[in-house]
């Protein structure tokens, strides 16, 4: 009940298209949740977050589409970059906690 | 500094050996997490402390992992007797504290035991 399943594991992309990557979680108490974007040696770094009482949250080229009653939500990513390429984590946390549930990563490539 | 420091970048260590893993937080957060992220995997949540105290170990794998913050910044994860199962990237990050704020993190530190 406390997993993040996400999907899917790698994705490509050409340059300009929309990235979408999923996530599907299974215990209603979750209550924000937050995307990461890692590259390689580096440490994951927030993206963008959204809380359940918000259907999508846009910011720049990235959009969170969040869909309570399917307990999914998704991080599009719009006119795509090869500076997008990176692995992207989706993860979720319980109201009053700190630590951070995470997904198994996407690993997106952009093809310039 | 400016960002969340963790030395050293990579460490490895013969099996059996114990080892001290620092991570430095971004001034003035005064929470301060441990994650473990192996190969292809997300971070896992390994303890959590609020100051100097450790508010929740529960993500500890078992008692050869151990951390301290002794003055509520600079923290140690500590193994011992280290094990082949334990190479992954251990990454450390600070927030501000409170529930749901932005944790930012360092850039990890691998350690491979061999």
């Amino acid at each position: 009940q406390q997993q993040v399943k996400q999907s899917p594991q790698s994705l490509i992309v050409q340059k300009g298209g929309i990235s979408i990557i999923n996530c599907a979680y299974e215990n209603t108490a979750f209550d924000y949740f937050p995307w990461y974007q890692q590259f390689p040696g580096k440490g994951p770094a927030l993206l963008i977050a959204i809380r359940p009482d918000v259907s999508e949250k846009k910011e720049g080229r990235f959009t969170i589409s969040f869909n309570k009653s399917a307990k999914q939500f998704s991080l599009h990513i719009m006119d795509s970059q090869p500076g997008d390429s990176a692995t992207y984590f989706c993860a979720a946390s319980f109201p009053g906690t700190y630590k951070y549930i995470f997904g198994t990563g996407t690993r997106l490539k952009v093809l310039a | 500094g400016a960002g969340v420091s963790q030395t050293p970048s990579n460490k490895v260590t013969e099996k059996g050996k114990y080892v001290e893993l620092r991570c430095d937080p971004i001034s003035g957060h005064t929470a301060l997490y441990w994650y473990r992220q192996s190969l292809g995997q997300g971070p896992e949540f390994l303890i959590y402390f609020q100051g100097t105290g450790a508010a929740d170990d529960s993500g500890l794998p078992n008692d050869r992992f151990f951390a301290v913050r002794p003055e509520g910044s600079v923290s140690t994860l500590k193994i011992q007797r280290t094990e082949r199962g334990d190479s992954a990237v251990y990454l450390c990050a600070s927030s501000l504290g409170g529930s749901n704020t932005e944790a930012f993190f360092g850039q990890g530190t691998r350690l491979t035991v061999v």
